[in-house]
């Protein structure tokens, strides 16, 4: 069964330091993979997207992310966080057999000044 | 203006009551979505729907139901048989199958009282 796994319940980073919120995945075939952030009280809000071809993913409100085929993991990373990218972010993966998005549990990143 | 719509934001329903949550889009998706969000779980299926007239059980469909009687529209019932309704209740939706991310509402938060 496909499924991602986010380790950290809580990341803490200063503002002006890069941030790093970790998922891994575990797939049968190619891995689609995805990051979505959520604010408070509101719906999922698409950032980015790997299905094939360059590593490095670059997304909206300038995160990326880097896909690791060896590790199985696909990490969302910014080189200098803000306090408003405070949310709850969520990794996901499509399972094509039935098109549905699989989604982890969460990191909360809080971002201080 | 393109999108989901969710609605109400907020419900409150009594203890053996059924309740309704809205979900519509005007975004020609065919495939739509329902997910249940709890603290410290992520998101978790509970029912999809790829096409009109067509639904499947997602990994927490007992207690709930759902129609597609129209392309734009994917209303989810919340039965007195779902013992722990209270949560918060996400609505996606998906192009196709040639798509790959989905589009999120921005929530019903249900509580029992």
């Amino acid at each position: 069964a496909q499924s991602v796994a986010q380790p950290e319940d809580q990341v803490n980073v200063a503002e002006g330091n890069p941030l790093t919120v970790k998922c891994t995945y575990s797939v049968s075939g190619n891995p689609y993979l995805f990051w979505y952030v959520q604010y408070p009280n509101r719906g999922l809000q698409f950032l980015l997207k790997y299905i094939t071809g360059d590593n490095l993913v670059k997304g909206s409100y300038g995160f990326e992310a880097e896909f690791n085929k060896s590790q199985t993991s696909f990490h969302l990373k910014k080189p200098s966080a803000l306090v408003s990218d405070s949310a709850l972010y969520f990794c996901a993966v499509r399972d094509l057999n039935t098109d549905k998005l699989i989604f982890g549990t969460g990191t909360r990143l809080q971002v201080f000044p | 203006d393109g999108g989901i719509t969710q609605s109400p934001k907020y419900l409150f329903r009594k203890e053996g009551q059924n309740v309704t949550l809205s979900c519509e889009q005007n975004l020609n998706h065919d495939a739509m979505y329902w997910y249940r969000q709890d603290p410290g779980q992520g998101l978790r299926l509970i029912y999809y729907s790829q096409i009109v007239n067509d639904f499947q059980k997602g990994d927490i469909a007992e207690g709930y139901s759902v129609s597609r009687e129209k392309k734009e529209s994917f209303p989810l019932t919340v039965t007195s048989a779902q013992k722990n309704p209270t949560a918060f209740y996400l609505c996606a939706s998906k192009s196709g199958w040639a798509e790959h991310e989905a589009f999120f509402g921005q929530g019903t938060r249900l509580t029992v009282v």
